[in-house]
């Protein structure tokens, strides 16, 4: 069991939005605004899509937005293409100065 | 461009030391804005994280794992490597390592992971 909560998959039609998940508690999400969202296609390196809640990287598409409410942290996915289907995790850091992630969401473009 | 990448024996042995090492391109492990770091996923399973080290040679490890690993730097070779001894099945896992940016606490450049078995 992963220490932050995530639907194991979510699925959405190329132009929809859709919204995945992250709940933790008051000493990682809740506690912190250092949650970070990742894009992983299995076998390749994961790749940062937003960190500090709802900040971007460079270069990373104004489609993804993060967000967060109490101890739960959403990332969203507007306009969807199909090459957005990947798995999702999220990251937080905590309170005793280590960082724990999801159980990872699996996004499909139907 | 930052790129880091895993290499090590894909199989070992139970009750042996899993060895790992993470080469740097693109950049330093001498950055002092940045920690370098392992994480892992067991088949199945969410991601781990395992620790880090500083170019200086300050480490922190999860509290889960920390009496049987050790992540050392070796600034020479712009690299930094994994032991985990003492392993069974349940090390088993892709690991990755990983670039943290200081000032946001965030894993920025990831490796694409190796796979370790451990098996007799």
């Amino acid at each position: 069991q992963s220490a932050l909560t995530q639907p194991a998959s979510v699925s959405g039609s190329p132009g929809q939005s859709i919204t995945i998940s992250c709940t933790g508690t008051s000493s990682d999400v809740g506690g912190y605004n250092f949650v970070s969202w990742y894009q992983h296609h299995p076998g390749k390196a994961p790749e940062l899509m937003i960190y500090g809640v709802s900040d971007r990287p460079s270069g990373v598409s104004n489609r993804f937005s993060g967000s967060k409410s109490g101890n739960t942290a959403s990332l969203t996915i507007s306009g969807l293409q199909a090459d957005d289907e990947a798995d999702y995790f999220c990251s937080s850091y905590t309170s005793s100065t280590t960082w724990v992630f999801g159980g990872g969401t699996k996004l499909t473009v139907l | 461009q930052v790129q880091l990448q895993e290499s090590g024996p894909g199989l070992v042995k139970p009750s042996e030391t899993l060895s790992l090492t993470c080469t740097v391109s693109g950049g330093s492990v001498t950055s002092g804005s940045h920690y370098w770091s392992w994480i892992r996923q067991p088949p199945g399973k969410g991601l781990e994280w395992i620790g880090f080290i500083y170019y200086s040679g300050t480490t922190k490890y999860n509290p889960s794992l920390r009496s049987r690993v050790t992540i050392s730097v070796a600034t020479s070779k712009n690299q930094f490597s994994l032991k985990v001894t003492s392993v069974t099945a349940a090390d088993t896992a892709v690991y990755h390592c990983a670039r943290i940016v200081d000032e946001t606490n965030v894993f920025d450049i990831w490796g694409q992971g190796t796979t370790v078995t451990v098996s007799s």
